[in-house]
């Protein structure tokens, strides 16, 4: 069964609107999770890494005030994409690492369509 | 330049047929290294670690060459189900993320 729960898997919003995903680590805890976005066609690119007590660290290019990343728990990251726009459609997945194995674990993904 | 390149593709393959990716990667620090295999609106799954030694999984063949900073990945007798977008992945040590090439779209034809 899937060790890391991404939700939710499927959201259209109207243009303007805040849009929260949520990442569980299921069995273990993820002191480190990543966030990624693919648009079609694309790599996977690497949004910020969420680390569990302290800020993110976001990559060149990537808004910190428009995607807030919130890492409270060993099995929770949230990422919340503010005031969303048409160009914010895209596939976001999140990932929890397994320390202690060195694995990263994938969450299913969430499509995220802004009208 | 991409830290991960791959040839995009699509391969067109009929059944049966052996078909191989490569894929090259800059950063000399990377220190493991994958094959993740992605299904269309899916997240991507692993499908072998790549050893220096090179590593054979059923069908699936992958080598690694440092020196020239190579990763392969060999798939023999292709099914139908083979078709997806193989993604060559690469890691540096410690709490770091996966990166991510564009991978490659393969399309086995019955």
């Amino acid at each position: 069964g899937a060790v890391v729960s991404q939700h939710p898997s499927w959201v259209i919003c109207k243009s303007g609107t805040s849009v929260k995903i949520e990442c569980r680590s299921l069995d273990f805890q993820a002191t480190t999770m990543f966030w990624y976005r693919q648009f079609p066609k694309q790599s996977l690119m690497l949004m910020a890494t969420s680390n569990e007590g302290s800020k993110a660290t976001y990559e060149q290019g990537v808004e910190k005030d428009k995607f807030l990343i919130n890492h409270a728990s060993l099995t929770l990251s949230t990422l919340t994409v503010t005031s969303a726009h048409p160009e914010d459609s895209s596939f976001y997945i999140c990932s929890a690492l397994r320390f202690a194995k060195n694995i990263q674990y994938f969450g299913a993904g969430t499509r995220l369509s802004v009208l | 330049r991409k830290e991960v390149e791959q040839d995009p593709g699509p391969f067109n393959v009929p059944e049966g047929a052996t078909v191989a990716f490569n894929c090259t990667y800059s950063n000399s620090a990377s220190q493991s290294f994958f094959w993740y295999r992605q299904d269309c609106r899916k997240e991507p799954k692993l499908l072998m670690s790549v050893y220096s030694s090179g590593n054979e999984d059923g069908r699936f063949t992958a080598q690694l060459n440092r020196a020239s900073q190579y990763i392969s990945l060999l798939i023999r007798d292709s099914k139908l189900s083979d078709s997806a977008t193989y993604l060559c992945v690469v890691k540096q040590a410690g709490n770091t993320p996966l990166v991510f090439g564009k991978g490659t779209r393969l399309s086995v034809i019955a």
